[in-house]
């Protein structure tokens, strides 16, 4: 049971330019969201938050959108690095639990020279 | 910056043999986690340890996973008879420092072969 989807696996965008990842989740009972990004050979690393009482969470160039109503997220990110080629995890917690993450099934960003 | 350190970084087994991959979460963390990445598949979510004892598992842990926090510092991962089907990344992560339980820190993670 797919409760996190991420419907694109592979993204590609020109250095400079908006990279915006999808995410579309199913529970309602989902009231925190992640974004993790993971390189090759390591370990996903936490990019961003936001809480089910926001709709929007800004940190520097990463920016993450809540729309509660339509069960969708997304992280935008602005200007696009070669740095940030990696994959992208969207994740979810539960209300009233805090220990079970649901994780999506990840977009590969490339970001082109 | 405090990391969550695994190993091995790869096992490569026998159908049937016991595995056990092991972790140290970040020091001042409270709640400990086992996930696993089946190659071209989502992450996925087996258990979550707190207070020296199992808070949640997934359908996957079963009964040849077991868990344990044998000292104050290591997180192990036991898989009592190996199966085709166990190969995958197995990700360790801790959570809950003074700034929040939310956030999870994970391991680099143990690539587990099963032959």
């Amino acid at each position: 049971d797919q409760q996190v989807k991420q419907n694109s696996p592979s993204l590609s965008v020109q250095e400079g330019r908006i990279s915006i990842l999808n995410c579309d989740y199913t529970n309602s009972m989902f009231d925190y969201f992640l974004w993790y990004k993971k390189y090759p050979a390591e370990g996903p690393t936490f990019l961003i938050s936001i809480s089910s009482i926001k709709d929007k969470n800004e940190d520097g160039r990463f920016t993450v959108f809540l729309n509660k109503s339509a069960k969708h997220l997304s992280l935008h990110i602005v200007p696009s690095q070669p740095g940030d080629s990696a994959v992208y995890f969207c994740a979810a917690i539960p209300r009233g639990t805090g220990n079970q993450f649901y994780f999506g099934t990840g977009t590969s960003l490339t970001v082109i020279p | 910056e405090p990391e969550v350190t695994q190993t091995p970084s790869h096992q490569v087994t026998q159908m049937g043999q016991e595995v056990i991959l092991r972790c140290v979460p970040i020091s001042n963390h409270l709640y400990f986690y086992w996930y696993r990445q089946i190659l071209g598949q989502k992450v996925e979510f087996l258990v979550s340890f707190y207070n020296n004892e199992i808070s949640e598992k997934s359908e996957i842990f079963d009964d040849q996973f077991s868990v344990e926090r044998p000292d104050g510092s290591n997180f192990t991962l036991k898989i009592r008879s190996t199966k085709l089907e166990d190969s995958a990344m197995y990700f360790c992560a801790s959570s809950g420092d003074s700034s929040g339980a939310n956030v999870l820190t994970f391991g680099a993670g143990s690539r587990l072969t099963v032959l």
